[in-house]
């Protein structure tokens, strides 16, 4: 199993981040739930959101807001939107497979690091 | 929501000495707690889930313990590549987090 981000390096301020993660070697209709996390330069790990390939979500309460996940199942792609960004959401983002019992994250993405300035 | 707390912030050690980690939580959480390793410009790494179990490919130098709210990660025999970070994680009520993280560092 792989997971790959792809999307825009730089972000204007008040914009939106827009980022995929394109699966392979496995099915994004399987029964795992794919998930966002992000690290701000020098922090810790920082949950955003999960979705399941019908389109059921769970988002961190403190971004939820600001925060949509997709899937298309055409690619085998799922992604994230964040909109009204500021600098304080430059990080490197990651997306994972997640199970949800026991709960862990069995594989990530190398992580793609977008930085919001203008 | 539940909050991790990973004690200490750092750890210095040297190779072959034993690291202890702990991670505490706000609430119980039964043993739904989850250890990754991190280097740096890496992704996270899955060491430990369900509190005990060594994740494929592991070494058995890795041993996760406890329950409830109080959990510990060991390195008996620190080797070179485990000076890194490490974080606990946890999902509850529709919502995961980690710990802040505890640096094993070279001494």
């Amino acid at each position: 199993v792989q997971l790959q981000e792809s999307g825009p390096g730089l972000v204007k301020p008040s914009g939106t981040l827009s980022l995929s993660c394109y699966v392979s070697g496995d099915t994004i209709s399987s029964t795992f739930w794919w998930s966002w996390v992000r690290q701000a330069p020098g922090r810790g790990l920082e949950w955003i959101g999960e979705i399941y390939h019908v389109g059921i979500t769970d988002y961190n309460p403190s971004l939820k807001s600001r925060v949509t996940m997709s899937v298309d199942k055409s690619t085998n792609q799922f992604s994230l939107k964040l909109n009204s960004v500021t600098a304080a959401d430059t990080a490197v983002y990651f997306c994972a497979r997640g199970i949800r019992y026991p709960p862990r994250f069995d594989y990530w993405g190398r992580g793609t690091l977008v930085t919001v300035s203008s | 929501e539940v909050a991790l707390t990973q004690s200490p912030a750092t750890l210095s050690l040297s190779p072959g000495e034993r690291a202890t980690l702990s991670c505490r939580a706000s609430q119980t959480i039964s043993s739904d707690l989850a250890w990754y390793q991190q280097k740096p410009g890496q992704a996270p790494r899955l060491l430990i889930y369900g509190a005990s179990n060594r994740a494929t490919g592991i070494p058995a130098r890795f041993l996760g313990s406890g329950s409830g709210t109080d959990f510990t990660l060991t390195i008996s025999s620190l080797e070179s590549e485990d000076f890194a970070v490490y974080y606990c994680q946890q999902r509850s009520s529709f919502s995961w987090t980690f710990g802040q993280g505890t640096k094993v560092e070279i001494k």
